[in-house]
């Protein structure tokens, strides 16, 4: 019940295009939903973050969807750019054990083709 | 910016041995983590600690592992005795609070290569 499921395992997007990488979750009580991006060789990044009691959340080319009843949430970037090439996690954590643990999705792989 | 710094970079063990993980989380944060990643698989949580205790562990950090904070601003993660399939990269992150929209910060990793 703690898994957090993503797809697609990979994405080749044409740069200008829009990168969409879809994320289910199980557990009801997640109440924080945060993507991180990850570079090779390094640590990943907070990207973007959204709690249930929203749609919707966007910030600048990166927007995040979040359907609460089917426990569904996805991230969009528009006008994707070479530059966004990276390895994306989508997360759930449940903030009622105050532990700030975090379940990561298996990661997606997006390569922005110039 | 403020980071956190995880030593060493790449660590090379012989099965069986201890090794020590070592992480400087920033220095306002209270509560700290260790993830691993085994290679092309999802990041995942191993243990989190604040008040110099562990608040919660998954069912991989078993009795092989263990943490502290020896001087207050280390962090570390020690495995005591060293499986082939402790080959990962684990990441030392910290946050300010456990607190649901309390960002995260991730260190660059500790790449552990048990031969």
């Amino acid at each position: 019940q703690q898994q957090v499921k993503q797809s697609p395992q990979s994405l080749i997007v044409q740069k200008g295009g829009i990168s969409i990488i879809n994320c289910a979750y199980e557990n009801t009580a997640f109440d924080y939903f945060p993507w991180y991006q990850q570079f090779p060789g390094k640590g990943p990044a907070l990207l973007i973050a959204i709690r249930p009691d929203v749609s919707e959340k966007k910030e600048g080319r990166f927007t995040i969807s979040f359907n609460k009843s089917a426990k569904q949430f996805s991230l969009h970037i528009m006008d994707s750019q070479p530059g966004d090439s990276a390895t994306y996690f989508c997360a759930g954590s449940d903030g009622s054990g105050n532990t700030g643990k975090l379940i990561f999705g298996q990661g997606t792989t997006l390569q922005v083709k110039p | 910016e403020p980071e956190v710094t995880q030593t060493p970079s790449h660590q090379v063990t012989q099965m069986g041995q201890e090794v020590i993980l070592r992480c400087v989380p920033i220095s306002n944060h209270l509560y700290f983590y260790w993830y691993r990643q085994i290679l092309g698989q999802k990041v995942e949580f191993l243990v989190s600690f604040y008040n110099n205790e562990i608040s919660e562990k998954s069912e991989i950090f078993d009795d092989q592992f263990s943490v502290e904070r020896p001087d207050g601003s280390n962090f570390t993660l020690k495995i005591r005795s060293t499986k082939l399939e402790d080959s990962a990269m684990y990441f030392c992150a910290s946050s300010r609070t456990g607190h649901m929209n309390t960002e995260a910060f991730f260190g660059q990793g500790t790449r552990l290569t048990v031969v």
